[in-house]
């Protein structure tokens, strides 16, 4: 079984552009999750989706945006890119919204310049 | 959120030597997950800890959940270079929002 596909792998922005990373989540899970993960720290809670609705904000400005689809697939957007933007983005996907463990996908690494 | 933090933040081992990373809280925990990341990879789920004392074994890895559910810790026997990578603890909070801890990152030489 395919697991949590990311894409693109890497992206090279400009400040003030935006940007769309889209993640498809495991087949039956129903849930996804997305975390920043800045260079030498832990992955950062930004959303989380079940059912397609907002189930959780993490601490992160009104740039960040999401969505999740009816295939359970979603799409993580940021405008008025910032050079601080640039980290890894990891989509994670879980059966469930009762602390079921979370697999996570490969990340796009986002560069802003 | 559920801060924790993690000691040390960076251990360098021989391989063959035992490793242990903890995680404390200020407030208590409802359960608690581990995760490793090796150096350019992404998470991957260990263990989830639930219960207060809670000891749960994997091969060489061993986790433990506090009697008070503030703690825990991962402890590794005889690592090997396969050990390599990046340790959190992340406490669970509403649904399956995780917070992860900072991280111990182990380095395991010849």
């Amino acid at each position: 079984d395919a697991g949590v596909t990311q894409s693109p792998t890497h992206l090279i922005k400009t400040r003030g552009q935006h940007v769309t990373l889209r993640c498809s989540p495991i087949s039956g899970h129903k849930s996804v999750s997305w975390y920043q993960q800045v260079l030498g720290q832990g992955p950062q809670f930004i959303f989380q989706y079940y059912e397609k609705e907002e189930r959780g904000r993490g601490n992160f400005p009104d740039r960040f945006s999401a969505r999740q689809f009816p295939n359970y697939s979603s799409e993580l957007n940021v405008n008025a890119l910032l050079l601080g933007d640039s980290a890894l983005y990891l989509c994670a996907s879980s059966a469930d919204v009762n602390n079921s463990p979370l697999h996570f996908g490969n990340g796009t690494r986002l560069t802003v310049t | 959120g559920q801060q924790v933090m993690q000691i040390p933040q960076y251990q360098h081992v021989q391989e063959g030597e035992d490793f242990t990373t903890y995680c404390n809280s200020s407030t208590t925990l409802s359960n608690i997950q581990w995760y490793k990341q090796r150096p350019g990879g992404h998470p991957v789920f260990l263990i989830q800890l639930v219960k207060s004392g809670e000891v749960k074994k994997q091969k060489r890895l061993t986790f433990q959940f506090g009697e008070a559910k503030k703690n825990s810790s991962l402890h590794i026997t005889a690592t090997q270079t396969t050990d390599v990578g990046t340790y959190f603890c992340a406490p669970t909070g509403t649904a399956s929002k995780l917070t992860f801890g900072t991280g111990t990152r182990l380095q395991v030489t010849l």
